[in-house]
């Protein structure tokens, strides 16, 4: 059973375009969302949490929240090669009393010069 | 200077050998965590922890065996039962404050391969 899903990618961009990351997840009671940027050989980084339906931006990260249609999105703009790295996304499982999270196989970014 | 170390950074496994991987924090968090990442996959949970002397299994706990002696310290052995072990290992902390909302932050990873 795959409690987190993302669009496997890879997904090229230009520099200076949006890059649009999508993440569903199946447990409708989940409270917490994350997205992590793990560069190659690297361990993950938390760059954006999100916990209530509607959008909430950092710079230039933009994380969009659905519960209804369990959906979370990240919205990078402004995309510089540096941003080339994998994006997971991390849903916080309601019946944990650990704050137990549950991640996304990750989807491959490429921002092209 | 806070945050997670996990030692070595990569380390060599030979066929029947049991190896530990280590990882201390400084953070004072009360949970810390163990996940394998294979290539092209997410993080799968091997084991966990939300306090001191008390660890829980999680999804792929077959081969592996942790202690948690002290708050700082979750070291994670891949026993000669674990027949697939070449893999990213990764351990991560957070505060286990109750709070739907904590954050898992993760340690520089042990990458581990077979001879």
């Amino acid at each position: 059973q795959k409690e987190v899903e993302q669009n496997s990618g890879p997904l090229s961009v230009p520099e200076g375009a949006i890059a649009s990351l999508n993440c569903t997840y199946s447990d409708r009671g989940s409270q917490s969302f994350f997205w992590y940027r793990q560069y190659s050989g690297k361990s993950p980084e938390l760059i954006m949490s999100i916990y209530s339906n509607g959008d909430k931006e950092d710079g230039r990260f933009t994380a969009q929240l659905n519960k209804a249609s369990q959906y979370v999105s990240l919205l990078i703009r402004d995309s510089q090669p540096s941003d080339s790295a994998t994006y997971l996304c991390a849903v916080n499982n309601r019946g944990s009393t650990l704050g137990r999270l549950y991640f996304g196989r990750g989807t491959q970014l490429t921002v092209w010069p | 200077d806070g945050g997670i170390t996990q030692s070595p950074k990569y380390l060599f496994r030979k066929e029947g050998q049991n190896v530990t991987l280590s990882c201390e924090q400084n953070l004072n968090h009360d949970a810390m965590y163990w996940y394998r990442q294979d290539p092209g996959q997410g993080l799968r949970l091997i084991y966990y922890s939300q306090i001191v002397n008390d660890f829980q299994k999680g999804d792929i706990a077959e081969g592996y065996s942790v202690s948690r002696e002290k708050k700082e310290s979750f070291p994670l052995t891949v026993t000669s039962a674990q027949k697939n072990p070449t893999a990213f290992y990764l351990c991560a902390s957070s505060m286990n404050s109750g709070a739907s909302q904590e954050t898992q932050y993760f340690g520089p990873g042990t990458r581990l391969l077979v001879l």
